[in-house]
């Protein structure tokens, strides 16, 4: 079964700082990563999708991917607070149409 | 840019009641995807359309089908409604169907059964 891992939080990070969110995956040979930000009550927000080892960056925000340690992350810098959301990591193993296997999601709190 | 457009935006309904959920893609998008989160969940993925074929299928009920139309829209059909049904149902678009489309998620549809 696939999985992904989550730190589910709350993450406390003070505003101008850098947030740090991390995810691992089971399943090796999942191929596309994605980071989601969803407020409460609404839907998921895509802010970063990465497909090979390394950094990706936009903005202010940083996905970095290690596929040897099945390992993704997500470095948001210059937080601020309306950043606070909850981020979800998510994973497509297979190819097409595939659905996407969510962790269960990190509460960020951005702190003024 | 126009968004994912899902219809309708709240609904509520008895026990073993039948209901339908639309989803318009993004233009130009040909793949659609259904997905329910629970309160207090992540999105969990149940059917995929590509040009009007099924694609993938997750833990969708028996209860539930689906389709996707000639226009690219989409509808998910609940019959036998549960309590447990209750959730947010999202659709999510992308074009084409390769490891690497970005799904891009509409408002989503709050069902509440009775």
């Amino acid at each position: 079964q696939k999985e992904v891992e989550q730190n589910s939080g709350p993450l406390s990070v003070p505003e101008g700082a850098i947030a740090s969110l991390n995810c691992t995956y089971s399943d090796r040979v999942s191929q596309s990563f994605f980071w989601y930000r969803q407020y409460s009550g609404k839907s998921p927000e895509l802010i970063m999708s990465i497909y090979s080892n390394g950094d990706k960056e936009d903005g202010r925000f940083t996905a970095q991917l290690n596929k040897a340690s099945q390992y993704v992350s997500l470095l948001i810098r210059d937080s601020q607070p309306s950043d606070s959301a909850t981020y979800l990591c998510a994973v497509l193993s297979g190819g097409g149409a595939d659905g996407l296997t969510f962790g269960k999601g990190t509460h960020l709190i951005i702190q003024p | 840019a126009a968004g994912v457009i899902q219809s309708p935006r709240h609904l509520i309904k008895e026990k073993r009641e039948t209901a339908t959920l639309k989803c318009y893609p993004i233009p130009r998008h040909d793949t659609v995807y259904w997905y329910q989160q629970g309160p207090g969940q992540d999105p969990q993925f149940l059917i995929s359309f590509y040009e009007k074929m099924q694609s993938d299928k997750g833990s969708i009920p028996d209860r539930f089908s689906a389709q996707q139309f000639s226009d690219y829209h989409s509808e998910l059909n609940m019959s036998s409604l549960e309590l447990g049904d209750s959730a947010l149902y999202f659709c999510a678009s992308s074009s084409g169907a390769t490891a690497y489309n970005e799904q891009f998620f509409g408002p989503g549809t709050r069902l509440t059964v009775l």
